[in-house]
């Protein structure tokens, strides 16, 4: 059964700081991962997909990597912004094509 | 640019009422989800469609059930409403393949009282 963990669940920088979110899975048969984003009382935005093939995708200050066979991946942050303060989820699709959700890590960014 | 639709997006329900949560998506994607989505649990998968005329269980199927009208609808049902489906609802559609990436409804918030 695939499990996603992330890793924090909750974390505050201050303003300016770079992070990193982790993410890990137990099934590395899968299609992609994604990264997406949720604010509160909203819905799901993706941010980057990568596909099973793929080390890494970049968005912006965003920069998410994918390694496989050790059921990891993280999501960069460069030079954070109030604005980047919500949960951030990752998600893997696997090959029977069900979705699979990470618990999230809640993130705030202080001015 | 709709993207995926949900309605309503809030209701309130009586214990054993029976309700239909409506999905549509208008990006011809084959699948198509329903989560739940509870205070510190995460989205948790209710059934997933992979393709027209096929679903399946998810992880928390118990007390509800699914229809793939066709390519764009999948309904979700609540047949006797209990307090512990009290939750925010999502739908979100995908191709099965993880080719493209999967978009969310905005959400149906439920109370069941």
């Amino acid at each position: 059964k695939q499990e996603v963990t992330q890793i924090p669940a909750a974390l505050s920088v201050p303003e300016g700081e770079n992070l990193v979110l982790n993410c890990s899975f137990t099934d590395s048969a899968i299609y992609n991962l994604q990264w997406f984003r949720q604010d509160p009382g909203k819905g799901l935005t993706s941010l980057l997909l990568i596909q099973s093939s793929q080390r890494e995708q970049t968005s912006g200050r965003l920069n998410a990597s994918l390694d496989k066979s050790s059921g990891r991946s993280t999501l960069y942050i460069a030079a954070s912004q109030p604005g980047d303060s919500a949960t951030y989820l990752c998600a893997v699709t696997d090959q029977g094509g069900k979705l699979i959700f990470g618990q999230g890590t809640e993130l705030s960014v202080k001015p | 640019n709709a993207g995926v639709t949900q309605t309503p997006k809030f209701q309130v329900l009586k214990t054993g009422q029976s309700m239909t949560l409506q999905c549509a998506q208008d990006m011809n994607h084959n699948s198509m989800y329903w989560y739940r989505q509870d205070p510190g649990m995460g989205l948790r998968l209710i059934y997933y469609s992979a393709s027209e005329g096929t679903t399946d269980k998810g992880e928390v199927p118990n007390g509800y059930n699914v229809s793939r009208l066709n390519k764009r609808e999948f309904s979700l049902r609540l047949e006797s409403a209990a307090p512990s489906q009290t939750s925010v609802y999502f739908c979100a559609s995908s191709e099965v393949t993880g080719a493209t990436e999967a978009f969310f409804g905005q959400g149906t918030r439920l109370t069941v009282v």
